[in-house]
């Protein structure tokens, strides 16, 4: 079974720095998906970035990247210029690629809890 | 957001009564999914539904009963809750079931507390 790991259960920032989230999976399969979802206080999950495994580059959504090292089985996320209105709590996710009965199943961290200091 | 809606956003329920949850997605995807968010626990899959058919049940107690009666609502049907059912209850929706193929978009959650 798939477990996904974030180590952080708290993280801060200053305004308009950057801060990295962590997160480790273990997986025994080649071919997935991760996924880095963001849930603010009102409660609606966010997707924030997602990334293939099968791709080398890693993913970018404008002041969101990834840092994917497959081998290491890590997937840290990186938020540039950190604004007020990225403060979330914020959830590492897996998904299989293959088929099954784990088809469509996200596995999802912890979560990890950013405030973002003004 | 609005593709992705639940009611009622709060619950409050004794252990003996039935109450049902709802969730309509607007986005013209075909699969839903129940979610289960304690406190300080990842999330949990609850079922997954494909085209209407349950493809996923993830070792829920049967006091929770889903329903999908087409590709746009699934409720999630509560009778004689315990006080650990307590959570807040995600609905979800992609594409397809398939892996990989799309994200999951979420709803804003249902908070049901049981007493």
């Amino acid at each position: 079974a798939q477990t996904v790991t974030q180590s952080q259960p708290e993280m801060s920032v200053q305004e308009a720095e950057t801060v990295t989230l962590s997160c480790t999976y273990d997986t025994s399969e080649s071919d997935y998906y991760l996924f880095w979802y963001k849930q603010p206080p009102s409660r609606q999950m966010i997707l924030v970035i997602r990334q293939e495994a099968y791709k080398q580059q890693n993913a970018t959504e404008n002041r969101f990247s990834v840092n994917f090292q497959k081998a290491a089985k890590s997937f840290s996320l990186k938020i540039s210029d950190s604004q007020l209105g990225d403060a979330a709590m914020y959830f590492c996710a897996y998904r299989s690629a293959s088929g099954g009965t784990s088809y469509g199943k996200l596995t999802f961290g912890q979560g990890t809890i950013l405030t973002v200091h003004p | 957001e609005t593709g992705v809606t639940q009611t009622p956003r709060h619950l409050v329920m004794g252990m003996t009564n039935k109450k049902s949850l709802k969730c309509e997605q607007h986005l013209g995807h075909n699969a839903m999914y129940w979610y289960k968010q304690s406190a300080k626990k990842p999330l949990e899959l609850m079922f997954v539904y494909s085209l209407e058919e349950r493809v996923e049940n993830n070792s829920v107690p049967s006091r929770f009963s889903p329903e999908c009666p087409n590709s746009s609502h699934l409720f999630l049907h509560l009778h004689t809750l315990q006080p650990e059912d307590s959570a807040l209850y995600l609905c979800a929706s992609s594409q397809d079931a398939f892996p990989g193929t799309d994200t999951q978009y979420f709803g804003p959650g249902t908070r049901l507390t049981v007493l």
